[in-house]
């Protein structure tokens, strides 16, 4: 089963304005972490916002925001503003503190990708 | 204050050539990751270790073998490249929860290997 579902392969968004990338999720251990990670054309994955499973309050960082719904188990992207340097692919992905055997090693599990790219 | 850096950056093996690529970083972190990011997939983990001397299979191992002698260094082996095996390689480290206490634990990314096998 897929433990972190990007069910949007592309998007679309005009400069300035804002635009939502989805993500759910699936797991069953209480403490977890959710992370959203950029992939310019470049290559290079740069990590942009985390979200703790306890967390109360939604996490934001700048132009980042992360709408987490714990109950329907979605951590939905948003930014705001979007600008030219936006363009990229958006990778949503799940920290489990238990891992198997019950060792904690903080694997990332990642889901697909979006490919988000801002028009002029 | 380098981060994580990957050598080499660009490789063509081909069939059956063995390679290992190197991985670096120079923030005391006790956990290591190999990643490979193949089109149209997210990453996935090939190994980790959470510390000098440890290793463990993460998600797709096989034709991998790793080591980790210094607490800096995380090695990916390929014994007899397979052109199943071209991919891009990233490493990643981060700190333990353990140290932290925290459950953020940012991992931080080298830029990656492009490896095609003919």
């Amino acid at each position: 089963a897929q433990k972190i579902t990007q069910t949007q392969p592309g998007m679309f968004v005009q400069e300035k304005e804002a635009v939502t990338l989805d993500c759910t999720y699936d797991t069953s251990d209480p403490s977890y972490g959710l992370f959203w990670y950029k992939q310019p054309s470049s290559g290079e994955m740069i990590f942009l916002i985390y979200q703790g499973s306890y967390d109360q309050q939604n996490a934001t960082e700048g132009r980042y925001s992360l709408n987490f719904q714990k109950a329907r188990k979605s951590a939905n992207l948003v930014i705001s503003a979007s600008q030219l340097g936006d363009s990229a692919m958006y990778f949503c992905a799940m920290r489990e503190i238990t891992g198997a055997g019950g060792t904690s090693y903080g694997k990332l599990t990642f889901g697909q990708g979006t490919i988000l790219t801002v028009h002029p | 204050n380098a981060g994580v850096t990957q050598t080499p950056k660009f490789r063509v093996l081909k069939t059956g050539q063995s390679m290992t690529l190197l991985c670096a970083q120079d923030m005391n972190h006790e956990y290591m990751y190999w990643y490979r990011q193949d089109p149209g997939m997210g990453l996935r983990l090939i190994h980790y270790s959470v510390g000098e001397g440890t290793t463990a299979k993460g998600e797709v191992p096989d034709g991998y073998n790793v080591s980790r002698l210094k607490k800096q260094n995380f090695l990916l082996g390929l014994e007899s490249a397979a052109p199943s095996q071209t991919s891009v390689y990233f490493c990643a480290s981060s700190s333990s929860p353990q140290d932290t206490g925290l459950l953020l634990n940012e991992q931080f990314f080298g830029p990656g290997t492009r490896l095609t096998v003919l």
